[in-house]
């Protein structure tokens, strides 16, 4: 089992829709949680971040966290083919000493005008 | 500078040449990471840099690659003996606590 685990895509929502990206982790006593985008050619951005169970919203973006679960995800809301891009989902865990992110591989969405 | 920067941007090199490319944090941040990202596929993690402690190599691939950290700022990943393999896009990235980590432009290595 991966670490961060999601699914590569694509997803293709038309322009207006609710985009839904998941995200599942292993280790269970991760504290952190972020989404980062990484538009073609160019490097990540970090767009949310989040600490504790349940919602968070900025703007078009809402992330959602589950722990019970081990389960991160991050809606986008009225998408737009601006967002067609590639979300990586990143995990502070102890393994690591809750020193560095583990990354998960992106998964790829596509906005259609 | 507000963000974070990497030189050069492009870098084609011929195979057993080796190689610099150079980070350069964003001021206050502590944390320096660099990253390895292959055409389509996801961030490999090379080495972690954290204020004067000895930094995590735990990424990185082979003895080829080194990386140092000047005055707790600059950083330069090497690559010795450079292989095709190698060839990628090279990311650095800086943060102030482990958390957010902000991530430079990046660059792009050639192997030929």
């Amino acid at each position: 089992q991966k670490e961060v685990e999601q699914n590569s895509g694509p997803l293709s929502v038309p322009e207006g829709a609710i985009a839904s990206l998941n995200c599942t982790y292993s280790d269970r006593v991760s504290q952190s949680f972020f989404w980062y985008r990484q538009y073609s050619g160019k490097s990540p951005e970090l767009i949310m971040s989040i600490y504790s169970n349940g919602d968070k919203e900025d703007g078009r973006f809402t992330a959602q966290l589950n722990k019970a679960s081990q389960y991160v995800s991050l809606l986008i809301r009225d998408s737009q083919p601006s967002d067609s891009a590639t979300y990586l989902c990143a995990v502070n865990m102890a393994h690591t000493g809750f020193q560095k992110l583990v990354f998960g591989t992106g998964t790829r969405l596509l906005v259609s005008p | 500078g507000a963000g974070v920067s990497q030189s050069p941007s492009n870098k084609v090199t011929e195979k057993g040449k080796d190689v610099e490319l150079r980070c350069d944090p964003i001021s206050g941040h502590t944390a320096l990471y660099w990253y390895r990202q292959s055409l389509g596929q996801g961030l490999e993690f090379l080495i972690y840099f954290q204020g004067n402690s000895a930094p995590d190599k735990s990424g990185l691939p082979s003895d080829r690659f080194s990386a140092e950290r000047t005055g707790g700022s600059v950083s330069t990943l090497t690559i010795q003996r450079t292989q095709q393999e190698d060839s990628a896009v090279y990311l650095c990235a800086s943060s102030i606590s482990p958390n957010e980590q902000f991530f430079g432009p990046g660059t792009r290595l050639t192997v030929l």
